[in-house]
């Protein structure tokens, strides 16, 4: 079973637009991660936010955790068309090594 | 190689078949995990290794997977008698560490007829 949603689960966007994405989970976690996957290859990380950060940035990302509420964001701005991927959120469940994967949002950024 | 490797990239097996996927991790990383990602899923998780220690094998979905990393660096999934419902995208990923960054090879998919 997979602990995140990632909402919504699908989104087109013009180049140049801001992209959000927002994750949920279940259960206390370490740390968040999000990763982006390009159609039919591996899943390439994008960035780690610890549990007791709350806004995080790398380049054009700006990653939010909200432990409160067991949810973050993921904005992409200034999005690009090889900005086009699937992005997943992964939690580790504390206590144990796994990370939990969500359902993933398919983003399209049209040129 | 710089990264995580996989092979092979693509499997077709029958029904009843069985096959080994090879996950080649970055030197020196002492995690590894498995993931199966089925078409338009998130990866789901498998098994994880510590060197040559299987920590976490509690999502092998049944007694016919398998896997193995006998000297603490490449590691093999197994799975035997294959069925139609295996077929997914095994995704090895490797760390340097238990709580960090993930880093993933490129997936072997398989194929059930």
């Amino acid at each position: 079973s997979q602990q995140g949603e990632e909402d919504p689960q699908a989104l087109s966007i013009q180049e140049g637009e801001n992209a959000t994405m927002n994750c949920s989970y279940k259960t206390s976690i370490n740390n968040l991660q999000w990763y982006r996957q390009n159609s039919g290859r591996g899943l390439v990380h994008l960035i780690l936010i610890r549990s007791n950060e709350r806004e995080k940035h790398s380049g054009r990302l700006r990653v939010t955790l909200d432990t409160s509420k067991k949810s973050s964001s993921l904005l992409i701005t200034a999005s690009r068309a090889a900005d086009t991927a699937s992005y997943f959120c992964a939690t580790d469940l504390s206590g144990t090594y796994k990370y939990i994967f969500g359902t993933g949002t398919r983003l399209k950024v049209l040129a | 190689g710089a990264g995580v490797s996989q092979s092979p990239r693509y499997k077709v097996a029958k029904r009843g078949q069985d096959v080994a996927l090879r996950c080649d991790p970055i030197s020196g990383h002492v995690s590894l995990f498995w993931y199966q990602q089925a078409l338009g899923q998130g990866p789901e998780f498998l098994t994880y290794f510590q060197n040559e220690a299987q920590l976490d094998k509690s999502g092998l979905p049944s007694d016919r997977f398998f896997a193995e990393r006998p000297e603490g660096s490449v590691s093999t999934l197994k799975i035997q008698r294959t069925q139609q419902e295996d077929s997914a995208v095994y995704l090895c990923a490797s760390s340097p560490n238990p709580t960090g960054e993930l880093f993933f090879g490129e997936g072997s998919r398989l194929t059930v007829l």
